[in-house]
């Protein structure tokens, strides 16, 4: 079993529909990390928290909603999407924010697979 | 900025064949460096990591050398089997603050 645990597993979605996935580490990490996976595409880094507070947001637009409440959870809120938006949304934790001195590994959850019609 | 550039495949090996695949890498200062590999369906796993100049990562068979004069960390594996079929990434914790930085990922297909 996974450390790091995303839900749900596949959805499918309208463009007006609003959605959530969620994240969930039981690893005791203080960094969270939302990843999108594109068919050809190199991994994208989303959004980054730290200590419940988000210290990147890499150009995702508004239409992606990120929350983290606490170190243990990372939800996407979703609404309005575009058929290009589909994808495989990918949860990561790591013990400490990644770079400098840190030279820890990012722990991946499965992902949620979302396919906007 | 920091980067990573890695052979972006398919491919396609024999059972028992040698595996190569070339990851260099751009960046300020000493990054570690790392492979992740994701399976069918699932997201991914670290498979080996390094964290300064000469170290050789190992595990399952694979290895990978930092190797500074040529900023590569290229991954090996003497014989490979078909359950490495798999997509294989290559990426580097930045020394500045900067977050992982993932290559493209290099799909293998091993056939029995």
């Amino acid at each position: 079993e996974t450390g790091v645990t995303q839900t749900p597993r596949h959805l499918v979605m309208g463009m007006t529909n609003k959605k959530s996935l969620k994240c969930e580490q039981h690893l005791g990490h203080n960094a969270m990390y939302w990843y999108k996976q594109s068919a050809k595409k190199p991994l994208e880094l989303m959004f980054v928290y730290n200590f419940k507070e988000q210290t990147e947001n890499n150009s995702v637009p508004s239409r992606f909603s990120p929350e983290c409440p606490n170190s243990s959870h990372l939800f996407l809120h979703l609404h309005t999407l575009q058929p290009e938006d589909s994808a495989l949304y990918l949860c990561a934790s790591s013990p400490r924010l990644a770079g400098g001195t840190n030279t820890g590994e990012l722990f991946f959850g499965e992902g949620s697979r979302l396919t906007v019609l | 900025g920091d980067s990573v550039t890695q052979m972006e495949g398919p491919v396609t090996l024999s059972e028992e064949a040698f595996l190569t695949i070339n990851c260099t890498y751009t960046a300020t200062g000493y990054p570690s460096l790392f492979w992740y590999v994701q399976y069918p369906g699932e997201g991914l796993q670290l498979l080996l990591k390094a964290t300064k100049a000469d170290d050789k990562g190992s595990n399952k068979g694979f290895e990978a050398t930092y190797r500074k004069e040529t900023t590569s960390f290229h991954l090996e594996k003497g014989s490979v089997q078909v359950s490495d079929s798999a997509v294989y990434f290559c990426a580097l914790s930045g020394v500045y603050g900067q977050n992982f930085v993932f290559g493209p990922g290099t799909r293998l297909s091993v056939l029995p």
